[in-house]
């Protein structure tokens, strides 16, 4: 089947730098993303992976490892607005996204 | 401003009453999404549209119906409710099935007692 594994839940220290990772077995890929979502709110788009490697979009990064099944996302000088919860999504063979359950990101003053 | 709408935001409704979620997007997007979001899952897909007269299951279209009349309207119903139903829904559209970013409609959190 498929799968996508990422952290249910993380807490960082505002200013810090936090990890999210995200691990995935689907049929084929066409692709990565992460979203954003605030409590209550629609998920925003934050970054695509295709390729294997780092991509630098301001104070968020995100990486991939197709080998691996692997990316994570890096977010830098965390703010208190940076609390919410970080969705992990693949594009399978067929182009259906496959959604994690999502990580919550707490930060801490 | 480029965007999708959903309405109604909430809705709380009693068991076997059809209901209508509407969703629009203005910006010229061929594929439209329609997702629930439960607790500690993911979301979950329930039916998706490439095009106008285009439409296809999900993962869980079970008790869900969709229509595309219009390139941009999507409208989900539920013929008859049930406490199962009980969620989150987002609409979501994007250019196309291809890997492009989605945009997401507010939500509309229902409640089915």
């Amino acid at each position: 089947g498929q799968n996508i594994d990422q952290p249910t839940e993380m807490t960082a220290t505002e200013g810090a730098i936090v990890q999210i990772n995200c691990t995935y077995q689907t049929s084929g890929f066409n692709g990565l993303f992460w979203y954003q979502q605030h409590a209550g709110e629609a998920p925003t788009f934050l970054s695509y992976n295709v390729l294997d490697g780092l991509e630098e979009k301001g104070r968020f990064s995100s990486f991939l490892s197709r080998s691996k099944g692997y990316s994570y996302l890096l977010l830098k000088e965390l703010q208190m607005k940076d609390s919410a919860s970080y969705l992990c999504a693949v594009m399978d063979s067929n182009y259906q996204l496959i959604w994690g359950a999502g990580t919550k990101l707490i930060i801490k003053p | 401003e480029a965007q999708v709408t959903q309405n109604p935001r909430y809705l709380i409704t009693v068991t076997g009453k059809k209901l209508t979620v509407t969703c629009s997007q203005n910006m010229n997007h061929e594929y439209m999404s329609w997702y629930r979001q439960d607790p500690g899952l993911g979301l979950r897909q329930i039916y998706y549209s490439m095009n106008v007269e285009v439409t296809d299951k999900g993962d869980v279209p079970e008790g869900y119906k969709v229509s595309r009349k219009e390139k941009r309207n999507f409208p989900l119903i539920l013929e008859s409710p049930s406490p199962n139903q009980t969620s989150l829904y987002f609409c979501a559209s994007s250019f196309s099935r291809e890997p492009y970013e989605q945009y997401f409609g507010p939500g509309t959190r229902l409640t089915v007692t």
